[in-house]
C-alpha cells in the first residue's frame, strides 16, 4: 500500500462544477499536510496547507481529518483555469525528514 | 531573478555516462531536496540536505550522489546512468522549521534526462 493514496482520475467537469479530491495516509505520525498544484510540465507549487480544523482560500477548502487519516480539497465553481494536476502531500519528521507526494489527481474544467 | 533554478533543463545521455545535474537557489533556505516524477510513482524523494555538508538519503538514493559544499547549491549525479533512470528531476528548498510558511517548498523547473 502506498503511504499516500489519490484517485488518479481524470476529474472531467464543467465550468462552474464543485468538484472534490480525496487523500489518504498511511502514517499516523504524519505532522503537516498541503496540496500542491502541478500544471502540465511544469514544477509543482504550493496550493494551500490543510489544518486541522479545516480552512479556506477563496473558492478552495482543505480538510483534515487525523483519526481516519484522510485530507480533502473541494473546489468551487471552477475555472478553465484550474485544469491541473492535483497533489496531496504528508510531512513527518518522526524517525527523519520525510516528505512524501500522492500521485496526484488530474482535473480537466470544460467550458 | 531569484528563486531556485535547475540545468540543464534538457539531457539525453548514455548508458554508463556519468552526468551532473545543477540547482541553485537565492534565498539562503537550510533545506533542498532532489526527487524524480515518473508516471505511475508521482515524485519521489532522493536525497536531501538540511545544510551545508548534511546530506541524507531519502526513498530512492541507489544510483545517485549529492553534495552541498555551498548552502545555494545541491548538484545530484548519477554516477553510472542507467535506462531506469530517465525521468524528470525537480530539485526543491524550503526553510528550516515546522510551522506554516517555513514548510513549503518551493520547486526548480525540473531538468529532463533520457538515457539512451
Amino acid at each position: 500500500r502506498k503511504e499516500v493514496e489519490q484517485d488518479p482520475g481524470p476529474f472531467n467537469v464543467p465550468e462552474g462544477a464543485t468538484v472534490a479530491f480525496n487523500c489518504t495516509y498511511s502514517n499516523s505520525a504524519s505532522q503537516s499536510f498541503f496540496w500542491y498544484r502541478q500544471d502540465c510540465r511544469k514544477e509543482p507549487k504550493l496550493l494551500m496547507s490543510v489544518y486541522s480544523s479545516g480552512n479556506e482560500d477563496g473558492r478552495f477548502t482543505a480538510q483534515l481529518n487525523r483519526a481516519s487519516q484522510y485530507i480533502s480539497l473541494l473546489i468551487r465553481d471552477s475555472k478553465l483555469s484550474d485544469s491541473a494536476t492535483y497533489l496531496c502531500v504528508v510531512n513527518s519528521e518522526t524517525g527523519g525528514f520525510k516528505t512524501i507526494f500522492g500521485a496526484g489527481t488530474r482535473l480537466f474544467v470544460k467550458a | 531573478d531569484a528563486g531556485i533554478t535547475q540545468s540543464p533543463r534538457y539531457k539525453i545521455t548514455e548508458t554508463g555516462r556519468q552526468v551532473t545535474l545543477m540547482c541553485h537557489q537565492t534565498w539562503s533556505h537550510s533545506y533542498m531536496f532532489w526527487y524524480r516524477q515518473d508516471l505511475g510513482h508521482g515524485l519521489r524523494l532522493i536525497y536531501y540536505s538540511a545544510a551545508a555538508d548534511i546530506t541524507d538519503k531519502g526513498e530512492v538514493p541507489d544510483g545517485y550522489v549529492v553534495s552541498r559544499s555551498k548552502t545555494e547549491n545541491f548538484p545530484l549525479t548519477l554516477e553510472s546512468a542507467t535506462r531506469s533512470q530517465t525521468s524528470v528531476y525537480f530539485c526543491a528548498s524550503r526553510l528550516y522549521g515546522t510551522s506554516g510558511a517555513q514548510e513549503t517548498q518551493y520547486f526548480g523547473p525540473g531538468t529532463r534526462l533520457l538515457v539512451l
